[in-house]
């Protein structure tokens, strides 16, 4: 059962633009959501994360969006830029258990020049 | 170390061999889990770590997987038996202690033939 549905599969955006990746989740008992950057060769890399206790959260260029009520949360990376091609991942646990992190399907972003 | 170690990088077994991959975990981070990842797909949790203790073994696929960190520090995931679907990239990941952040490592690609 997949309990984070991440969309799209794949994004494509100018330089300068802004990029927007979502997920969903289904079990209420996760409260902590982070969004992890991964380059080819490399493991995930924490980029930013949220708790459902604010809506939003910003961090230089990256933004999350939080809607509990809808069960779900956003990625938007302002002003793309070409070194921000990477696939992205979504991810959600239960801070009150292990944390072990249950991870959306991914998002390839690629910036163009 | 610097950052989270596992190896091989690379394993490559014919089936029906055991293998068993290492991880070394960020020196003094009490948590480790490991996640098996799919290609295009985000890591798939298979199990958890407190100190020496296996805190979750929820995700391990069937009993030809095991894992053991048996003085607090480094863990050994062995599958038996090895069968082609095991074929992946599995990543280990610590955290200083259970809630925060888990920063994981580059992966073992483990291919079946």
């Amino acid at each position: 059962q997949q309990q984070v549905k991440q969309s799209p599969q794949s994004l494509i955006v100018q330089k300068g633009g802004i990029s927007i990746i979502n997920c969903a989740y289904e079990n209420t008992a996760f409260d902590y959501f982070p969004w992890y950057q991964q380059f080819p060769g490399k493991g995930p890399a924490l980029l930013i994360a949220i708790r459902p206790d604010v809506s939003e959260k910003k961090e230089g260029r990256f933004t999350i969006s939080f809607n509990k009520s809808a069960k779900q949360f956003s990625l938007h990376i302002m002003d793309s830029q070409p070194g921000d091609s990477a696939t992205y991942f979504c991810a959600a646990s239960r801070t009150d258990s292990s944390y072990k992190l249950i991870f959306g399907s991914g998002t390839r972003l690629l910036v163009r020049p | 170390g610097a950052g989270v170690s596992q190896s091989p990088r690379y394993k490559v077994t014919k089936r029906g061999q055991d293998v068993a991959l290492r991880c070394d975990p960020i020196s003094g981070h009490v948590s480790l889990y490991w996640y098996r990842q799919a290609l295009g797909q985000g890591p798939e949790f298979l199990t958890y770590f407190n100190y020496e203790a296996q805190q979750d073994k929820s995700g391990l696929p069937n009993d030809r997987f095991s894992a053991e960190r048996p003085e607090g520090s480094i863990s050994t995931l062995t599958i038996q038996r090895t069968e082609q679907r095991d074929s992946a990239m599995y990543r280990c990941a610590s955290s200083f202690r259970v809630n925060t952040e888990a920063f994981f490592g580059q992966g073992t690609r483990l291919t079946v033939v």
